[in-house]
């Protein structure tokens, strides 16, 4: 079975104190791993998706990377509007396209 | 291009009841998939609709339910509702070509008394 765990729960930050977010994954064969922002109440916006390790992407001050165990979601010089849900989540090759969640982490950054 | 826009926003139902859920795909995607999100926790896939088929499903009980039309808008009922069914229901909707991103509606609020 699928399995996506995230740490921190919660990260506290102040403005532009850049950290990192851990998303460590177990499935059977990736298909892709994927980056979401959810802000309370709403449904999770896309922000990437990693197919193979050593691969990175990156937009405006997040960037991710990919390993064969573990993603990272790096922020760098974060502001107040950052402030949101982070999940990842993982497809496998095998059956349909569902995505597998990790509980998240929820990331507040203090002006 | 429109996006996935999901109808009620807000529902209050009781206990034993039945409800219908709506969602609209993206314009071009032919895949729909529901995904359950209680309080505080991820996203859980409840089913995957692939041209109007059944494409998969994950640990929910047959009380839940789906449809897909040919225009690949969708349906989730759940049928005599319990208390723990409250949650925010997401649809989201893909291309459906196998490396490809889910984009997801704003959500259903369901809450159950």
């Amino acid at each position: 079975e699928d399995q996506v765990t995230q740490s921190p729960e919660a990260l506290r930050l102040q403005e532009g104190e850049s950290s990192s977010l851990n998303c460590s994954y177990t499935v059977s064969g990736l298909r892709g791993l994927f980056w979401y922002r959810q802000d309370p109440g709403k449904g999770p916006e896309f922000l990437f998706t990693l197919y193979s390790a050593g691969e990175e992407k990156e937009k405006e001050r997040l960037k991710a990377t990919l390993t064969k165990k573990e993603s990272f979601l790096h922020i760098t010089a974060p502001k107040p509007e950052d402030s949101a849900t982070y999940l990842c989540a993982v497809q496998s090759n095998f059956g349909n396209e569902k995505l597998t969640f990790g509980t998240g982490t929820r990331l507040t950054i203090i002006p | 291009e429109t996006g996935v826009t999901q109808s009620p926003t807000h529902l209050i139902k009781t206990r034993g009841q039945q409800v219908t859920l709506r969602c609209s795909s993206q314009s071009g995607h032919n895949t729909v998939s529901w995904y359950q999100q209680a309080l505080g926790q991820g996203p859980q896939f409840i089913f995957q609709y692939y041209r109007e088929e059944e494409n998969g499903r994950g640990n929910f009980p047959p009380r839940f339910s789906g449809l897909q039309f040919p225009n690949y808008s969708s349906e989730l009922n759940v049928n005599a509702l319990e208390l723990d069914d409250s949650a925010l229901y997401l649809c989201a909707s893909s291309p459906g070509t196998g490396y490809s991103e889910a984009f997801f509606g704003q959500g259903t609020r369901l809450t159950v008394v």
